[in-house]
């Protein structure tokens, strides 16, 4: 079956300091790979997006690159602010396969 | 554009006790999608309706059920809650049977059962 695993938190950073997270997973078949996001009392929005090897999905500075070789989507953003403090789900979805499946989160705390 | 909205936000039962929850999806889409998150956890698939139909489930057992109306909201029914029910229960919404295009989530509904 399908299974995302990304890397466990809390995280916490300094506000502009490098942020990383790590998701890899395994699929049956060619799955499309997402970054969704979690702020605090809300529900998850979609932060980017990436459907064939090698695609770079982008937004709000964040960037992630579907790689098939390592059957990775690591999600970076090179300076953070605090408002980008949330918790951050890696998901994919195998084609004919109507679910997302999600990884566990990352809970991500900037401080100023 | 009203987005996903759920309803109720928060809710309180007692185990053994039914709950409906609601949904009602993004202007323009057909397909709702629902799932389940436990606290520190990611969101597990419960089912996808789509045409008043329930089209895909995950590993949930019978005590979850669900329905479509023609307008395309939706409701979460769980009968005899368990304690391990608790969790915040989100509606996602989407375009087209399988949910091909993005999925939009609502805030959730918080279910503790006591």
């Amino acid at each position: 079956g399908n299974s995302v695993t990304q890397m466990e938190g809390p995280v916490t950073l300094s506000e502009e300091a490098f942020l990383t997270i790590n998701c890899t997973y395994t699929a049956t078949g060619y799955p499309s790979l997402f970054w969704y996001v979690q702020y605090p009392g809300e529900g998850l929005q979609l932060l980017l997006k990436a459907t064939k090897a090698d695609d770079k999905g982008s937004n709000k500075g964040f960037e992630a690159t579907y790689r098939k070789e390592t059957t990775s989507f690591h999600l970076e953003k090179g300076s953070v602010q605090v408002s980008d403090s949330a918790v951050y789900f890696c998901a994919l979805r195998t084609p004919n396969d109507y679910k997302l499946s999600f990884g566990a989160g990352t809970t991500v705390t900037v401080r100023a | 554009d009203a987005g996903v909205t759920q309803s109720p936000t928060h809710l309180i039962k007692t185990r053994g006790q039914q709950v409906t929850l609601r949904c009602s999806p993004k202007s323009g889409h057909d397909t709702v999608s629902w799932y389940q998150q436990a606290l520190g956890q990611g969101p597990q698939f419960i089912f996808q309706y789509y045409e008043e139909e329930e089209r895909q489930r995950g590993n949930f057992p019978d005590r979850f059920s669900g329905h479509q109306f023609p307008n395309y909201s939706s409701e979460l029914n769980v009968n005899a809650l368990l304690l391990g029910d608790s969790a915040l229960y989100l509606c996602a919404s989407s375009l087209g049977l399988g949910g091909i295009t993005e999925a939009f989530f609502g805030q959730g509904t918080r279910l503790t059962v006591v």
